[in-house]
C-alpha cells in the first residue's frame, strides 16, 4: 500500500459524459501528478499540482482539467468524454521539494470505461 | 526533450534464469533514474532508484547500476521467479522541465514455473 487512494475503483460512462475522478497523497506529500495509461501510448504524463499550484503540464487535453484543493487532495475532470478515453488514470504523490530525486508514489488507478 | 527507451517485451524466462530488461536514455540536465513494477491489476510501485552516476539501485535482487558513459540504467536480476512476473518500467526524472518524470514504453516479463 502505497498511502496514495483513488476512487472510484472503476468507472463506466457514455460518449460526451463528464466524469471527476479523485486522489488522496500520501500524507504529507505535496505534489500530486496525474498519468494516464493506456495500451497503445503508453504511461502519459498530464499535469502536476505542488500545494495547490499548477507546476507542470504534459499531454493532457483541453476537455481535460484539475485542481488540487486546500487539503491537499486532488479531483481530474474529464468531460466531452470519447471513446478514446478509456484508459486507466493514475495519481501520485511525491513530497515535492527534492526535486530530481524524488520518488513518486502511485495509487491503484481508476479505470475509466467510455461506451 | 528527456526521452527513455527501453527493450521491447514480452520477455519470457523459466524460474530461476538471468534477467536483463535494458534501459537507456536522453537527457539535458542530472536526471535521477528509476525502476517501477506493475503487477497484474495494480498501481506501479518503485523497484529502486540511482540518483547520480556510477550509482547502483538495489531492491528484492533486482540491480541497476547508473551509467553516465552509456546513458543507460539495465535492470538485472539473477534467478528470476514465478511472482516476478509483471511488467517493468524505467523512468527519468530531471531537474528541467519542471521535475516530470518521463516513462519508457514498459516490458512485460512472464516467468513460467
Amino acid at each position: 500500500d502505497s498511502g496514495v487512494t483513488q476512487t472510484p475503483k472503476h468507472l463506466i460512462t457514455a460518449t460526451g459524459q463528464r466524469v471527476t475522478l479523485r486522489c488522496s497523497p500520501r500524507s504529507g506529500d505535496l505534489s500530486v501528478y496525474w498519468y494516464q495509461q493506456s495500451l497503445d501510448q503508453g504511461l502519459q504524463f498530464l499535469i502536476q499540482y505542488y500545494n495547490g499550484e499548477e507546476r507542470a503540464k504534459g499531454n493532457i487535453l483541453e476537455r481535460f482539467s484539475a485542481q488540487q484543493f486546500p487539503d491537499l487532495h486532488s479531483e481530474l475532470n474529464l468531460s466531452s468524454l470519447e471513446l478514446g478515453d478509456s484508459a486507466l488514470y493514475f495519481c501520485a504523490s511525491s513530497v515535492g521539494i527534492s526535486g530530481a530525486k524524488e520518488t513518486q508514489y502511485f495509487g491503484p488507478g481508476t479505470r475509466l470505461l467510455v461506451l | 526533450g528527456d526521452s527513455v527507451t527501453q527493450m521491447e517485451g514480452p520477455v519470457t524466462l523459466s524460474e530461476e534464469a538471468f534477467l536483463t530488461i535494458n534501459c537507456t536514455y536522453t537527457a539535458t540536465g542530472y536526471p535521477s533514474l528509476f525502476w517501477y513494477v506493475q503487477y497484474p491489476g495494480e498501481g506501479l510501485q518503485l523497484l529502486l532508484k540511482a540518483t547520480k552516476a556510477d550509482d547502483k539501485g538495489s531492491n528484492k535482487g533486482f540491480e541497476a547500476t547508473y551509467r553516465k558513459e552509456t546513458t543507460s540504467f539495465h535492470l538485472e536480476k539473477g534467478s528470476v521467479q514465478v511472482s516476478d512476473s509483471a511488467v517493468y518500467f524505467c523512468a527519468l526524472r530531471s531537474n528541467t522541465g519542471g521535475f516530470k518524470t518521463i516513462f519508457g514504453a514498459g516490458t512485460r516479463l512472464f516467468v513460467k514455473a
